[in-house]
């Protein structure tokens, strides 16, 4: 079974440029997150859907950052227009098996570099 | 909110000695503890995790424990081999489903 899918695996942008990143999850995963993790530190939430709706959006910078997850399934995040501290792996991940609906299966990460 | 701790952040050990890290939580409410494996260049992988209806748990080297009244839990992992060197995140969430996650500890295990 294949695993979560994220693209690109890197992102290079100068600052001030819009970014995109995609995430698709395990198949019949109902809930996706994506975090934010920086050098040297544990992944931060940034946002957590329940299907298609972000039940926990506390931590995502709405000013700059957006994030869809049309019909439930792949997500996409943005940021627009980037800024130099957003350079960090941005990290997806789904869970939703039947007996463990809390394990988190991350995906690779999109490594973001703003310059 | 939740705050999670992790010590040691870097850890050393020779080829067959026992490592051990050790997570506190804040939040009495989390009753999840999952611990996470992470290589160079790759997503964290899950390699144990906890229920908070159960003490401690083993899957062939590796065991977590727990003490809910302590509000701490370990991770420890024996007869350490080279391909182990990686970073290891502990994680603590509530039944909202939102982690938390340590700042990371680096296990560098020597030949």
């Amino acid at each position: 079974e294949a695993g979560v899918v994220q693209s690109p695996r890197y992102k290079i942008i100068e600052k001030k440029q819009p970014v995109a990143f995609w995430c698709n999850p395990i198949s019949g995963h109902n809930t996706l997150y994506w975090y934010r993790q920086n050098l040297g530190q544990g992944p931060e939430l940034l946002i957590r859907y329940e299907n298609e709706e972000a039940v926990d959006d506390s931590q995502l910078p709405k000013d700059r950052f957006s994030a869809e997850r049309l019909k439930g399934v792949d997500s996409t995040l943005k940021i627009q227009p980037a800024e130099l501290g957003d350079s960090a792996v941005y990290l997806c991940a789904s869970s939703g098996e039947m007996m463990h609906q809390e394990t988190q299966y991350f995906g690779p990460g999109t490594r973001l570099l703003v310059l | 909110g939740e705050n999670v701790e992790q010590h040691p952040s870097t850890l050393s050990v020779q080829e067959g000695d026992s490592a051990v890290i050790k997570c506190t939580y804040s939040d009495s409410a989390s009753n999840y503890f999952p611990w996470y494996k992470q290589e160079l260049g790759k997503g964290p992988q899950l390699i144990i995790d906890i229920r908070s209806n159960v003490g401690e748990k083993k899957d062939q080297r590796i065991a977590v424990t727990l003490n809910k009244t302590a509000k701490h839990f370990s991770l420890h992992i024996t007869e350490t081999q080279p391909e182990d060197s990686a970073v290891y995140f502990c994680a603590a969430s509530g039944w909202e489903g939102k982690s938390t996650f340590g700042d990371g500890t680096t296990l560098t295990v020597k030949p």
